[in-house]
């Protein structure tokens, strides 16, 4: 079982479209990063939220933790070509190894 | 400032063998972690080390080992390799150990094992 899910699994939609995908958990973390992953590349670091409740705004990107910090989310608005990749939450539990959520594979169509 | 570089970016074993992976962290960064990352689990953790040491180890067979060098350059080994280890080993590169520090992903090297 995963200790971080993330939903939806696959997402395809058209550019100009909003979307939000989700990142829950059993277990409380004491902070949750978000990446983008595109093919044959690392992951590259989009966020980190620290604080339950807190909302951050990247231009078109907006994380938001939970107020009981064992969720996510990641909307974006206004998707761009350029959005298209993997989506990954990552954490570490509280005594625990750092862990990755599954990922939100993103296609955005012209 | 340059990112975390990996090395070698694509190799190919056959089974049995043994490989040496690298990864040179950002300068100033002393926690480097290794991951696996594969289409069926995706990213697991293979461990961390910081100053030298290693500070966490993930739920990977003794066969795959790793070690940090003074000048935080870090290497992982995997010895007698089997199909199941072919996949991408990302490493992360970190100012702090653990969950404190945000983690800087290299390009990862594809290992295949034929």
């Amino acid at each position: 079982t995963q200790l971080l899910e993330q939903s939806p699994q696959f997402l395809s939609i058209q550019e100009g479209e909003n979307l939000t995908v989700y990142c829950n958990s059993s277990s409380v973390f004491s902070s949750l990063q978000w990446y983008r992953q595109e093919p044959g590349e690392g992951p590259v670091l989009l966020v980190t939220v620290v604080t339950g409740g807190e909302v951050k705004k990247l231009k078109r990107l907006t994380f938001q933790f939970g107020d009981a910090r064992k969720d996510s989310s990641l909307h974006i608005t206004a998707a761009q070509t350029g959005d298209t990749g993997l989506y990954l939450c990552a954490g570490s539990p509280y005594g625990q190894n750092f862990v990755f959520g599954p990922g939100t594979r993103l296609s955005v169509l012209p | 400032k340059a990112g975390v570089t990996q090395t070698p970016r694509y190799l190919i074993k056959t089974r049995g063998q043994q490989v040496t992976l690298s990864c040179s962290p950002i300068s100033g960064h002393r926690s480097v972690s290794w991951y696996q990352q594969t289409p069926g689990q995706g990213l697991q953790f293979l461990f961390e080390y910081f100053s030298e040491t290693q500070r966490n180890k993930g739920n990977f067979p003794g066969r795959f080992s790793g070690r940090q060098f003074s000048n935080s350059r870090s290497e992982m080994n995997v010895s007698t390799l089997e199909l199941g280890d072919s996949a991408l080993y990302l490493c992360a590169s970190s100012l702090f150990s653990g969950a404190e520090g945000e983690q800087y992903f290299g390009p990862g090297t594809r290992l295949t094992v034929t």
